[in-house]
Parts: C-alpha cells; sequence; structure tokens
C-alpha cells in the first residue's frame, strides 16, 4: 500500500459524459501527478500541482482538468468523454522537497466508456 | 525527439533464472532514470533511481546499471521468483532546470513472465 488513494475503483459511463477522479495523496507529499495508461500503453503524464498550483502539463486534452485544494487532494475533471478515453488513471504523489523524488502511485481508477 | 525504448517487448523465464532488460534513452538534459515494477491493474512501483553519476544500484534482487555515454541502462533480476511477473517500466526524467521539476518520460515496459 503506497499510501495514496483513488476514487473510485472503477467507472463505467457513456460517451458525451463527464466524470470527477478524486485522489488523496500521501500524508506529508505536497506534489500530485495524473497520469493516463490505455490498454496496452505506457503511461502518459498528464498534470502535476503542487501545494495547489499547476506546475507542468503533459498531454492533458482540452478536454480535461484537474486542480488540486487546500487539503492538497486532487481531483481529475474528464469532459465529453469519448470511446478513446477508456484507460486507467493514476494518480502519484510525491514530497518534491529534492530531486530525484520517488512517486507513489495509488491504484488507479479504470475508466469505461461505452 | 526525447525518447526511452525498452527491451525486449517481453519475456518468459523459468522460476530461479536471472534476466536482464534493458533500456535505450535519447533524453536531454538528462537528470535521472527510474525503474518502476508494475503489476497488471495496480499502480507502478519504484524500484531504483539513479542519476548522472550513478552507475550501478540494487534493491534486493534487483540490480540497475546506467551508462549516461551510451545512454543505456539495464535491470538485472537476480534468481526470478515467481511474484517477479510484472511489467517493468523504465523512467528518464529530463531537466527542465527551473524549480527543479523534472518531465518524466516513460518507456512501453517489459512484460516478464515467470514460470514456475
Amino acid at each position: 500500500d503506497s499510501g495514496v488513494t483513488q476514487t473510485p475503483k472503477h467507472l463505467i459511463t457513456a460517451t458525451g459524459q463527464r466524470v470527477t477522479l478524486r485522489c488523496s495523496p500521501r500524508s506529508g507529499d505536497l506534489s500530485v501527478y495524473w497520469y493516463q495508461q490505455s490498454l496496452d500503453q505506457g503511461l502518459q503524464f498528464l498534470i502535476q500541482y503542487y501545494n495547489g498550483e499547476e506546475r507542468a502539463k503533459g498531454n492533458i486534452l482540452e478536454r480535461f482538468s484537474a486542480q488540486q485544494f487546500p487539503d492538497l487532494h486532487s481531483e481529475l475533471n474528464l469532459s465529453s468523454l469519448e470511446l478513446g478515453d477508456s484507460a486507467l488513471y493514476f494518480c502519484a504523489s510525491s514530497v518534491d522537497r529534492q530531486v530525484p523524488d520517488t512517486q507513489y502511485f495509488g491504484p488507479g481508477t479504470r475508466l469505461t466508456v461505452l | 525527439k526525447n525518447q526511452v525504448e525498452q527491451s525486449p517487448q517481453s519475456l518468459i523465464i523459468l522460476e530461479g533464472k536471472n534476466c536482464t532488460l534493458q533500456c535505450n534513452y535519447t533524453v536531454s538534459p538528462f537528470s535521472n532514470l527510474r525503474w518502476y515494477k508494475q503489476d497488471t491493474g495496480r499502480g507502478p512501483v519504484s524500484l531504483t533511481i539513479m542519476t548522472f553519476s550513478e552507475n550501478t544500484k540494487s534493491n534486493g534482487r534487483y540490480t540497475a546499471t546506467l551508462d549516461a555515454d551510451t545512454k543505456q541502462s539495464s535491470l538485472h533480476i537476480t534468481a526470478s521468483q515467481l511474484s517477479d511477473s510484472a511489467s517493468y517500466i523504465c523512467v528518464v526524467s529530463e531537466d527542465l532546470g527551473s524549480g527543479g521539476y523534472n518531465k518524466l518520460i516513460f518507456g512501453a515496459g517489459t512484460r516478464l513472465a515467470v514460470h514456475p
């Protein structure tokens, strides 16, 4: 158990809908990262937040957005969902006080878009 | 273009045998290289992290090597166990300079199956 929690574990929805994925980082970790892993594909970095502020953006679609709240939990919002958005979405957290920092990954949310 | 390539794509070995997984990268400027283990459907778990000045690092039966000149890394697994069956992902960090942030570039992974 990494200490990072993600909810829900599974999500099934229809095209065009909007969903919110939630992540609670490890206690004391200030950075939260979101990744997408499509079937048989590598992990793709989406976005990073550090202490409530967006720090870095990766291959995140405009239909996707994220935020990190004062209590450091984060939410990833996916809208106008398409079939191709079906994937595992991972959240990771790190202390981020030094480089390199170890990222601890959550168990993931499996999103299925029908 | 910054890339990380892993080989082989998949590998089957017998329990108790050793194996070596390869990672070649073109990421520049380089900051560090990580190996992760990912069980099917679960989040990756960090095995090792190496910076430019480190050329070997061990974590139990896992030993990673790094040749920053040739931009190659390997992960050697000794005396494999059934629980080693997983995907092994090589991740190279691009040094973006400002604020200590590094951009992580993931390889596609090597899928290892250990058979009894």
